[in-house]
């Protein structure tokens, strides 16, 4: 079965604080993890990883991909409240039909 | 305008009504896709078209009927739907293409409730 598990599934923080989200996932016809970002409707794209070790970073937010343990972290530093929202974390593998997403982590950031 | 766009953005509608939802995108995508999101579960992916053609049904029940007249365009022909199908159905494309296939960009989607 294809499944994309995201961990915690919400959580709560303070202005200012690091938060770490987990996406584990079994590996099938693997080509790509992504993460992408829900707020209120539309799914964002934040970043596509398809190797291991090598971070990616836009801003504040980075992640990592580890294809020998099956998983991913997502890092957000000095969160804001902008950053309140859901972030999905996708299993991509060949061809249209290969995708496959995780309930997302709710994310709430307090002032 | 840019991006992938979806009306209506909201719907109400009766379990013997007939509606149509539609997603067009402007990024010269040739494979788009209907999700349906529903509380507390992950996107389930319903329907694939790739260059035009269905590549993906995932054993969605036949009260929800696709259409895509051209790559740009898409639609979710609805007709006696039941509460349960009450839920937020987005459209979005992507680019075939090795693993550019995976970056899917969304529209807003639309929120449906089924009385």
């Amino acid at each position: 079965e294809d499944k994309v598990v995201q961990s915690p599934l919400s959580l709560v923080v303070h202005e200012g604080d690091t938060v770490t989200l987990n996406c584990s996932y079994e590996v099938t016809n693997f080509r790509s993890l992504l993460w992408y970002k829900q707020e209120k409707k539309a799914p964002t794209f934040l970043f596509m990883l398809t190797s291991s070790g090598i971070e990616k970073k836009s801003g504040r937010l980075s992640s990592i991909l580890d294809k020998k343990e099956l998983f991913s972290i997502l890092n957000i530093t000095a969160t804001q409240t902008g950053d309140s929202a859901i972030y999905l974390c996708v299993r991509g593998g060949s061809g249209a039909n290969n995708l496959f997403f995780g309930t997302g982590t709710r994310l709430t950031v307090i002032p | 305008e840019t991006g992938v766009t979806q009306t209506p953005r909201h719907l109400v509608m009766g379990m013997t009504n007939k509606k149509s939802l539609k997603c067009e995108q402007h990024l010269g995508h040739n494979a788009m896709y209907w999700y349906k999101q529903s509380a507390k579960k992950p996107l389930e992916l319903m329907f694939v078209y790739n260059f035009k053609e269905q590549t993906e049904n995932n054993s969605v029940p036949s009260r929800f009927s696709p259409e895509c007249p051209n790559s740009s365009h898409l639609f979710l022909h609805l007709h006696t739907l039941q509460p349960e199908d009450s839920a937020l159905y987005l459209c979005a494309s992507s680019q075939p293409g090795g693993s550019s296939y995976n970056e899917q960009f969304f529209g807003p989607g639309t929120r449906l409730t089924v009385l």
